[in-house]
């Protein structure tokens, strides 16, 4: 059964650094690509970016580009979303999500959501 | 990049009806799209692919339809569990952007 178990809720502060992670099983996880999507409260779903287990080749939308790094380790499965400075409108369910197949991203696996809380 | 724009941004029916959603991009992405479909407090769940293919388990009351730039997702016979917010997806080239949602509440 393929899985994909994100990270717990975070509480953080204006500032502060994070890295979230998303455990991928029952498949490939080399293989596919993993997307992070971004879903402010109340709001709609915004694509962040992608990696590539098998290589680490990371792209990300002109609006994250430089905001998060997205990184993964394929020795434990595991993808990441990481902020070196949070603001508050960092404030979002932030979701993983697998590639359906090599040549069409979108997305047949979803983590249940990590919910960051940036408030001082 | 390009963009998605779906409409209407919330659409009121009754259970039993039919309903249709548009997502239209900025540029012509052949069939390169998907529908999800969001309940609150859960992921999105993918509906369809490639504009029109149903995804296994996915009731036979809903499909899509288009190509190029402007597509449908359809809703046929609505029933209580439909009641969610939906979005379409494009994927023909990175970034890989969404549309912002079409809410379907219950008239």
């Amino acid at each position: 059964e393929v899985q994909l178990v994100q990270s717990g809720a975070e509480m953080k502060k204006p500032g502060e650094s994070l890295k979230i992670s998303c455990k991928g099983s029952g498949y490939s996880f080399t293989n596919y690509w993993i997307a992070w999507v971004r879903q402010m409260p109340g709001k709609g779903l915004e694509w962040m970016g992608i990696i590539y287990p098998g290589d680490s080749d990371a792209r990300y939308s002109p609006s994250f580009q430089g905001q998060v790094t997205i990184s993964a380790d394929k020795s434990i499965s595991t993808a990441y979303l990481q902020w070196s400075s949070l603001k508050a409108s960092d404030t979002a369910i932030y979701y993983c999500a697998k590639q359906y197949s090599g040549h069409d991203n979108y997305y047949d696996y979803w983590g249940q959501g990590t919910l960051v809380t940036v408030s001082s | 990049d390009i963009q998605m724009t779906q409409s209407p941004s919330t659409l009121s029916a009754s259970a039993g009806d039919t309903v249709t959603i548009t997502c239209r991009a900025s540029q012509s992405i052949s069939s390169w799209l998907a529908w999800y479909q969001q309940k609150p407090g859960k992921a999105p769940k993918l509906l369809i692919s490639k504009a029109s293919t149903l995804e296994s388990g996915v009731p036979s009351r809903f499909s899509g339809s288009g190509s190029g730039t402007d597509f449908t997702l359809t809703i046929s016979s609505l029933q209580p569990d439909d009641f969610a917010t939906y979005y379409c997806q494009h994927y023909e080239s990175s970034p890989y952007t969404f549309g912002q949602g079409t809410k379907l509440e219950m008239k």
